[in-house]
Parts: C-alpha cells; structure tokens; sequence
C-alpha cells in the first residue's frame, strides 16, 4: 500500500532562512512522488514531481525535492524563504493506474515565515 | 495556462438535500477525479472517472454519491442526500495520463451542510 508521512504538521522560519519540509513515504511499487502546495482560499498546485528520473527534482519558486531510496524519503527544500511561501504543502505519493489510478496525500505541513 | 475551474466557489446546503458540485476539467484530458478534504484532515480521494465510467473509487463513495460527465466539458459530482459529515472542500483534478502523473486541480468548492 501507499502512504506518506509528514514529519512536522507546522513549521516556522523567518524570511531569507532555508526552508526544510520532511516527508517519508511508503510503496509497494516503484513510486512516483509530488510536492503540492495550497495558499489561504486557493487550489492545490503542483510544486515538483518525481517519476523514477532524476532523483533531484527542481520545482516552481525556487522549491526542489531529493528522492532517497535508502531513506524512503522525499524533503521538500528552499535555500531562502520569502513571504509569499506561506502556505500548506503536501507531499503526495501516487497509485499506479493498474492498481488504482489515485493520489494518497500526506497530512500536511503548514509554513510559517517570520518577517 | 489551462486550469481546471471548480464552480460554486462555496455552496451551503440543508442536511437532506441533494447538492451538484461542478467541474470543467482541461479540454484534452482523459482522466477526472474528485477528492475532499474535511477541515484539518488530509484530502481524501473519492473516485477517478475515465471512458464515461467510474475506474476507481473509495470506501467513502457510497450510494450517497454518483458522478457524471453529461457534455464534453462538464465533470459533476452529487450527493443526493448531504449529511452534516458531508461538508468539506471538494476538489476536482483531470489528468491526460495517469502513467506519466501530472494532476492539475481546481480551487474546490468548499460544502457546508448546516
């Protein structure tokens, strides 16, 4: 079965600060893996993804993910934060269309930037 | 950029009524879903829809649910009957290929069943 822990459901950093978000996943299958990210009111968009590639992913505003095979791991990271970067994000593992075509969302982790 | 849009925004609804939650997904895409996300939970999948059928779907989908593709643009998802339990942001996603994942989402509908 497929599922993704978030390690930390909030996590605060001031502006200009590395920005770190964990997440481990758990697969059956070889997986393929997302960041997503809500801001207040608005949908969910899709950050980075990795789909059995190259293992470090770059993404939108400055994001990128490693994926770690021996850690089952799949952090989400930022040299330097900037404001607009508060939000929820969610790390996502995804279900093969032959054994169910879906997403399985992690729990969540709410960024916090400090001015 | 294409996007998926997600029409009402927010829809209030008496318990026991019937509510239609409503979807345009990405013109050339083949693959629709609907997940929730009940407040301070983690977004659930309910069911995936491809080839005018449902392909997948989760133990939350029960009878109380049914989806439709009535036109070539239009996604819907109802509930016949809402509970209070039912209220949640509900969010459509249309995909082109599973196998190469690459889910664009709407900005839900966010349900409260009063």
């Amino acid at each position: 079965a497929q599922s993704v822990t978030q390690l930390d459901s909030h996590v605060s950093v001031s502006e200009g600060t590395p920005v770190l978000l964990r997440c481990n996943y758990s697969s059956s299958y070889s997986p393929s893996l997302f960041w997503y990210v809500q801001h207040p009111n608005k949908g969910l968009q899709l950050l980075l993804k990795y789909t059995s590639a190259a293992t470090l992913v770059k993404g939108i505003n400055g994001f990128e993910a490693e994926f770690k095979k021996s850690e089952t791991s799949f952090h989400l990271t930022k040299p330097s934060a900037h404001m607009s970067d508060a939000a929820e994000y969610f790390c996502v593992v995804s279900v093969p269309k032959e054994y169910g075509n879906k997403l399985v969302f992690g729990a969540g982790t709410i960024l916090r930037v400090k001015s | 950029e294409p996007e998926v849009t997600q029409t009402p925004s927010h829809q209030v609804t008496q318990m026991g009524q019937e509510v239609i939650l409503r979807c345009v997904p990405i013109s050339n895409h083949l693959y629709f879903y609907w997940y929730r996300q009940i407040l301070g939970q983690k977004v659930e999948f309910l069911v995936s829809f491809y080839n005018n059928e449902i392909s997948e779907k989760s133990e939350i989908f029960d009878d109380q649910f049914s989806v439709e593709r009535p036109d070539g643009s239009n996604f819907t998802l109802k509930i016949r009957s809402t509970k209070l339990e039912d209220s949640a942001m509900y969010f459509c996603a249309s995909s082109s290929n599973p196998d190469s994942p690459g889910y664009t989402f709407g900005s839900g509908t966010r349900l409260t069943v009063v």
